[in-house]
């Protein structure tokens, strides 16, 4: 089952402006994830917040956190065509008890950057 | 270094066959983990391998299975193929094992699996 919703499912802009996509989970964390997908091929790991982190910077990237409302958001700045794939979240989440954590997959936002 | 690799890369089967995948992790890694990659369902995790133990189980029937070798190499096989396991199978391996506070898994291409 799906533990991330990402939202919107799809968003078209045009190059130079900024895309804002969102990501909602449901139970407690270790830390998130964002990765990318380009077209029918594997994931790029883009940047990681821990559970104790608010926000962080990688390049054009901005992600937030906010685990009282079990949300991320993924900011990038100034888009570029090249920046044209599908972006997920991934939440490792918290078991107890003696499970073992897993990385478990949003449902994507396709984006789509207009040149 | 070299990235995660997957054979064959693209792979068509008719239903009720068997079929095997493959996936070298990078040099040094001993965490592989595979997921199915499906239009209707998104990423599904499928089973986690560290040290040659299956660390971690997704909700997928007993006809998908796996194994991972001492180079931690794995394999994964699916016996009595559905159509609807066509899909996009995805490895990824890390460093320590999947779920870890610093996890940052590197995926390989992928596997195209299309059963007729």
């Amino acid at each position: 089952s799906q533990q991330g919703e990402e939202d919107p499912q799809a968003l078209s802009i045009q190059e130079g402006e900024n895309a804002t996509m969102n990501c909602s989970y449901k139970t407690s964390i270790n830390n998130l994830q964002w990765y990318r997908q380009n077209s029918g091929r594997g994931l790029v790991h883009l940047i990681l917040i821990r559970s104790n982190e608010r926000e962080k910077h990688s390049g054009r990237l901005r992600v937030t956190l906010d685990t009282s409302k079990k949300s991320s958001s993924l900011l990038i700045t100034a888009s570029r065509a090249a920046d044209t794939a599908s972006y997920f979240c991934a939440t490792v989440t918290t078991h107890y008890g003696g499970a073992t954590n897993k990385l478990i997959f949003g449902t994507g936002t396709l984006l789509a950057v207009q040149p | 270094k070299a990235g995660v690799t997957q054979t064959p890369r693209y792979l068509i089967k008719t239903r009720g066959q068997q079929v095997t995948l493959s996936c070298s992790p990078i040099s040094g890694h001993r965490s592989v983990s595979w997921y199915q990659q499906t239009p209707g369902q998104g990423l599904q995790f499928l089973f986690e391998y560290f040290s040659e133990t299956q660390r971690n189980k997704g909700n997928f029937p007993g006809r998908f299975s796996g194994r991972q070798f001492s180079n931690s190499r794995s394999e994964m096989n699916v016996s009595t193929l559905e159509l609807g396991d066509s899909a996009l199978y995805l490895c990824a391996s890390s460093l320590l094992p999947s779920g870890s506070a610093t996890d940052t898994q590197y995926f390989g291409p992928g596997t195209r699996l299309t059963v007729l």
